[in-house]
């Protein structure tokens, strides 16, 4: 079965630019989850999404967003770009949004501001 | 609030020694702890989990981790390291008594080195 998969892998944005990074999870989950993960760091939690609506977010500000489609196959915006928001962004997905089901991660997008 | 501590940013064993990756976590009710690794360039890859039960887990790649609710920890273990385990580990907790409970929180890593 196919794991975890995002599309860009990678991409170079300027700062104030927008950017829409894309995941399809494992066939059968419904949960979608992504993390950023800066170099030298763990990743961190900004969104879930389960059955098509946000469980949560994580503390990032207003200029990230998400959507999980019907397919659940899910996007997250970024507008207004900074420098600091370079980074590998982490998709992973599960089979429910919580309980102990385990998230599996795709390989990600490499995200530069310049 | 829930977090995960990795105290050694680095772990140096040479292949076919014991090796250990050490995390502590912090939670307000019951945890669900995770082990994920990451080569590079590539994204996290599950290993095992901790819910319930007995307190040895095992997991991927004879990989097992040991759940000390005393000493709030659940280190990794591998009894006989291989040079393709060098990789970047990643410790993850859940708090299952907060509400909601999906947020995955991440220690910041270390690095094993398995030399030959």
């Amino acid at each position: 079965d196919a794991g975890v998969t995002q599309s860009p892998t990678h991409l170079i944005k300027t700062r104030g630019q927008q950017v829409t990074l894309r995941c399809s999870p494992i066939s059968g989950h419904k949960s979608v989850s992504w993390y950023q993960q800066v170099l030298g760091q763990g990743p961190q939690f900004i969104f879930q999404y389960y059955e098509k609506e946000e469980r949560g977010r994580g503390n990032f500000p207003d200029r990230f967003s998400a959507r999980q489609f019907p397919n659940y196959s899910s996007e997250l915006n970024v507008n207004a770009l900074l420098l600091g928001d370079s980074a590998l962004y982490l998709c992973a997905s599960s089979f429910s949004g919580g309980g102990y089901y385990e998230q599996y991660f795709g390989p990600g997008t490499r995200l530069t501001v310049t | 609030a829930q977090s995960v501590a990795q105290p050694e940013d680095q772990v140096n064993v040479a292949e076919g020694n014991p090796l250990t990756v050490k995390c502590t976590y912090s939670v307000s009710g019951n945890p669900y702890l995770f082990w994920y690794v990451q080569y590079p360039n590539r994204g996290l890859q599950f290993l095992l989990k901790y819910i319930t039960g007995d307190n040895l887990v095992k997991g991927s790649y004879g990989f097992e981790a040991e759940f000390n609710k005393s000493q709030t920890s659940f280190h990794l273990k591998k009894p006989s390291a291989l040079v393709s385990d060098s990789a970047l580990y990643f410790c993850a907790v859940r708090d299952i008594s907060e509400r909601p409970d999906y947020k995955l929180s991440f220690g910041a890593g270390t690095t094993v080195t398995v030399r030959a």
